[in-house]
């Protein structure tokens, strides 16, 4: 089946401006999460979703960062007032019941 | 709070050759220890995963050995191939969550 798909693959924006980042996860799959990869950097944590609830936040870096998922399935992250260091790939990945996380390929992010 | 350490950042070999890569975490409570690879431009991929009540696993060229009493985990690459180049991530996790290490960057030389 289809796998984890995230859009746009690019984003360049200026900075101050808002940008929204979408997920869809594997058909299914009740658990969703999303990463910001910096380069140099690991995969580090931003939310967690179970079905349209999120337990976990305690990664977002500000206020400026928040996310919704609707119908348990599709995930938007949204970075309002972008600045230079939210350059990075974000990552989004679902994962059923205990089983792997499947990662989608990313979007990249540039703010000028 | 919880942390993982991985290292070594960066590991060059020659192909046929082995590659180890190790991780340290601090919770006690992890039961979850997937490894993961990411090529160049590509999304992260498991490879491989291994589950507190086992020590070792083995897929292959594949292995991860856990110590639950050292809190550490490894990965081992067995007769490394080109194909193998890639950043490779552990994870540790429990419940729901994964906690990623920085990544190694291992290069095989053909």
């Amino acid at each position: 089946g289809a796998g984890v798909s995230q859009s746009p693959s690019n984003k360049v924006t200026e900075k101050g401006k808002d940008v929204e980042l979408r997920c869809d996860p594997i058909s299914g799959h009740t658990a969703l999460y999303w990463y910001r990869q910096s380069l140099g950097q690991g995969l580090e944590f931003l939310i967690y979703f179970q079905g349209n609830s999120a337990p976990d936040k305690s990664g977002l870096p500000s206020d400026r960062f928040s996310a919704e998922r609707t119908g348990g399935s599709v995930s938007t992250l949204t970075i309002q007032r972008t600045q230079q260091e939210d350059s990075a790939v974000y990552l989004c990945a679902s994962r059923r019941l205990a089983d792997e996380q499947f990662f989608g390929p990313g979007t990249r992010l540039t703010v000028l | 709070g919880e942390n993982v350490e991985q290292h070594p950042s960066t590991l060059s070999v020659q192909e046929g050759d082995s590659a180890v890569i190790k991780c340290t975490y601090s919770d006690s409570a992890s039961n979850y220890f997937p490894w993961y690879k990411q090529e160049l431009g590509k999304r992260p991929q498991l490879i491989i995963d291994i589950r507190s009540n086992v020590g070792e696993k083995k897929d292959q060229r594949i292995a991860v050995t856990l110590n639950k009493t050292a809190k550490h985990f490894s990965l081992h690459i067995t007769e490394t191939q080109p194909e193998d180049s890639a950043v490779y991530f552990c994870g540790w996790g429990s419940n729901y969550k994964l906690t990623f290490g920085k990544g190694t960057l291992l290069t095989v030389n053909p």
